[in-house]
């Protein structure tokens, strides 16, 4: 299994606060990507990294900013959280192969 | 962007029984590959598969590019096989990673003791 570990796992917050989610990643892969898991609309695909300080949005990037200041961290921001970002948080890793791989996960409430 | 479909949306099968599960594509896609949800979350890539036919034990899978489709079969399905099962790729004429990987709804699997 990819070494791909996400933290926190679980975390309530409110509106209007500022959240940070973490990946790290000990597979040294070029590429990292966040995903957002919700009914109806499966995974959509938030910030991906192509290298260190190498980022660019996805589908569903509004509200939301990144960060990869390491090969092996990258970091999910919510500037000031809303309800409608309430959802499990996956992060992603892929190397030269395009193979995909997840971390377990962060579920999020914002309340 | 591309749209991917997968069927059935919803399958319960007594343990032992063998399935085929659909993705159909609606345009010529690079990178698929299937993956699995268990029923904690947890998200599997089962299979890396732009072409051709690969085995991984009682699961396998083919993909017709040409035909825009990929089929997953699972043999003798145990209780285990049971969650989403998802297939995923990004367009040929896309933006490769920056569009990431486009992924159906996918299909929910019940197998039953």
């Amino acid at each position: 299994d990819a070494g791909i570990t996400q933290s926190p796992r679980h975390k309530v917050t409110e509106t209007g606060t500022p959240v940070t989610l973490r990946c790290h990643q000990t597979e040294n892969h070029r590429y990292m990507y966040w995903y957002r898991q919700d009914p109806g609309h499966g995974l959509r695909l938030i910030h991906y990294s192509y290298g260190v300080k190498d980022t660019d949005k996805g589908e569903v990037s509004d509200g939301y900013s990144v960060s990869r200041s390491k090969t092996e961290d990258f970091l999910l921001t919510l500037e000031s959280a809303t309800s409608s970002q309430t959802s499990v948080y996956f992060c992603a890793i892929s190397g030269a192969n395009e193979k995909l791989f997840f971390g377990s996960g962060t579920q999020l409430s914002v309340l | 962007g591309i749209q991917v479909e997968q069927s059935p949306p919803d399958l319960i099968l007594q343990e032992g029984a063998n399935s085929t599960l659909r993705c159909n594509f609606s345009d010529s896609v690079n990178n698929l590959q299937w993956f699995h949800q268990n029923p904690w979350g947890q998200l599997i890539n089962l299979f890396y598969i732009p072409s051709g036919t690969k085995q991984n034990g009682r699961l396998s899978a083919t993909t017709v590019a040409t035909e825009r489709y990929s089929l997953l079969y699972i043999s003798s399905s145990q209780t285990t096989d049971s969650g989403v099962y998802f297939c995923a790729g990004w367009g040929l004429w896309g933006r490769g990673g920056a569009d990431g990987l486009t992924f159906g709804k996918g299909t929910h699997l019940i197998i039953q003791p």
